[in-house]
């Protein structure tokens, strides 16, 4: 089955600074990969999303880009704001899964000021 | 605001007991999923009912079930309470539509076992 491993597992950056979190996933058929974003004591909330027919998408200062054949996708942050600092977690979506997500362990992202 | 709400937040209770967490889904959405998160640990998917059918199963365990209702909401129940069962317990649903597998979250049931 599909397996999703995602790295680093806390980082920390300076305001300001651009942050990366990186996923990689075992199933080739996986087609949907979505960032999620928890906040302390929040339940997680989608924040961007990209499907295997595409190879970056931006939403101002968050963007996700995929690599299919190495089978990694990437979160990435610019311009980082106090408000960033919460967990994000990664997931994979087989196409055979009943839309089922296997998430990633998330990151811990700490903006310092 | 997500649409999906849990009841109850909070839930202080014994080792050995039974409690029910209930989850009501977005209007419209058909699939409910539930997860146990650990403290600072990940989200482990625990079952997914989709309109009143078991859909997938992750890592639960027996002495944990669930069903969903005609009117779509979800319970979860928990028997034989273990220390270790102390967690959230988030509930999210989703339309599960060939274009969308958004999942929208609850703001998750506080489990204490003492």
């Amino acid at each position: 089955g599909e397996n999703v491993e995602q790295h680093p597992s806390t980082l920390s950056v300076q305001e300001g600074d651009s942050a990366v979190i990186k996923c990689t996933y075992s199933d080739s058929a996986s087609n949907y990969f979505p960032w999620y974003k928890q906040e302390l004591g929040k339940g997680p909330q989608l924040i961007i999303d990209i499907r295997s027919n595409v190879g970056e998408k931006k939403d101002q200062r968050i963007a996700v880009t995929l690599n299919k054949t190495a089978k990694h996708f990437s979160l990435h942050i610019t311009e980082t704001q106090p408000e960033d600092s919460a967990v994000y977690f990664c997931a994979a979506s087989p196409m055979d899964s009943n839309y089922q997500l296997i998430w990633g362990a998330g990151t811990k992202l700490i903006i310092k000021p | 605001d997500s649409g999906v709400t849990q009841t109850p937040k909070h839930l202080i209770t014994a080792t050995g007991q039974r409690v029910t967490l209930r989850c009501s889904p977005r209007s419209g959405d058909l699939s409910v999923y539930w997860y146990q998160q650990s403290l600072d640990q990940g989200l482990q998917f625990l079952i997914q009912y989709y309109n009143g059918e078991e859909r997938a199963k992750g890592n639960i365990l027996e002495r944990f079930s669930a069903q969903q209702f005609p009117d779509l909401h979800s319970e979860l129940n928990l028997s034989s309470l273990e220390l270790g069962d102390s967690a959230l317990y988030f509930c999210a649903s989703s339309v599960t539509s060939g274009r969308s597998n958004e999942q929208f979250f609850g703001p998750g049931t506080r489990l204490t076992v003492l």
